[in-house]
């Protein structure tokens, strides 16, 4: 079963304005985090925001937030204030509980165009 | 401060043939991870070196063997590339495994073609 889900394949987004991208997960661990990473046009894999399961508040990294509800298992991106270098596929990702492989489960990514 | 570095940046090989992917972080961490992306997919694990001295296999471990060279240094082997094996390689490190909260970090990564 796919443990991570982006159903969004491609959003356009206007600059300075906000974006949302959608992450469901599955897992039954008690104990997960879970991450966002930024992969730019170059090829390279930038991390960005990590939200742990036991985290009480939604997790904030300057104009990145993560909107977290863990009864509706979704970990949604928020970019705020879009720039065009913000353009990039954005990967959801999942580590479980200790005593795992040790592997991130990854979604399928969302590319994310923003327009001048 | 180079973080996680990975050689070579592209390469294209003949099917059969073989080639090592290089690896190398300067952030002291103790776990490196070699995944590969093909296209339209996110990134899956192909190995895993938790600590220096183990290496263990991941999702897609067929076709490849690693080498945890020391702490610093985590190379991964095609020895009879296929092209199914054509992808787009990356290293990964992390400071602390076993921890839902252990971020990885990755490299530039290494775009192979098999042809």
């Amino acid at each position: 079963a796919q443990k991570i889900t982006q159903t969004q394949p491609g959003m356009f987004v206007q600059e300075k304005e906000a974006v949302t991208l959608d992450c469901t997960y599955d897992t039954s661990d008690p104990s997960y985090g879970l991450f966002w990473y930024k992969q730019p046009s170059s090829g390279e894999m930038i991390f960005l925001i990590y939200q742990g399961s036991y985290d009480q508040q939604n997790a904030t990294e300057g104009r990145y937030s993560l909107n977290f509800q863990k009864a509706r298992k979704s970990a949604n991106l928020v970019i705020s204030a879009s720039q065009l270098g913000d353009s990039a596929m954005y990967f959801c990702a999942m580590r479980e509980a200790p005593g795992g492989d040790y592997k991130l489960s990854f979604g399928a990514g969302t590319t994310v165009t923003v327009r001048a | 401060n180079a973080g996680v570095t990975q050689t070579p940046k592209f390469q294209v090989l003949k099917t059969g043939q073989s080639m090592t992917l290089q690896c190398a972080q300067d952030m002291n961490h103790n776990s490196m991870y070699w995944y590969r992306q093909d296209p339209g997919m996110g990134l899956r694990l192909i190995y895993y070196s938790a600590s220096e001295g183990t290496t263990d296999k991941g999702e897609v471990p067929n076709g490849y063997n690693v080498s945890r060279l020391n702490k610093r240094e985590f190379s991964l082997r095609l020895e009879s590339a296929a092209p199914s094996q054509t992808s787009v390689y990356f290293c990964a490190s992390s400071e602390v495994p076993g921890q839902s909260t252990d971020t990885q970090y990755f490299g530039p990564g290494t775009r192979l073609t098999v042809l």
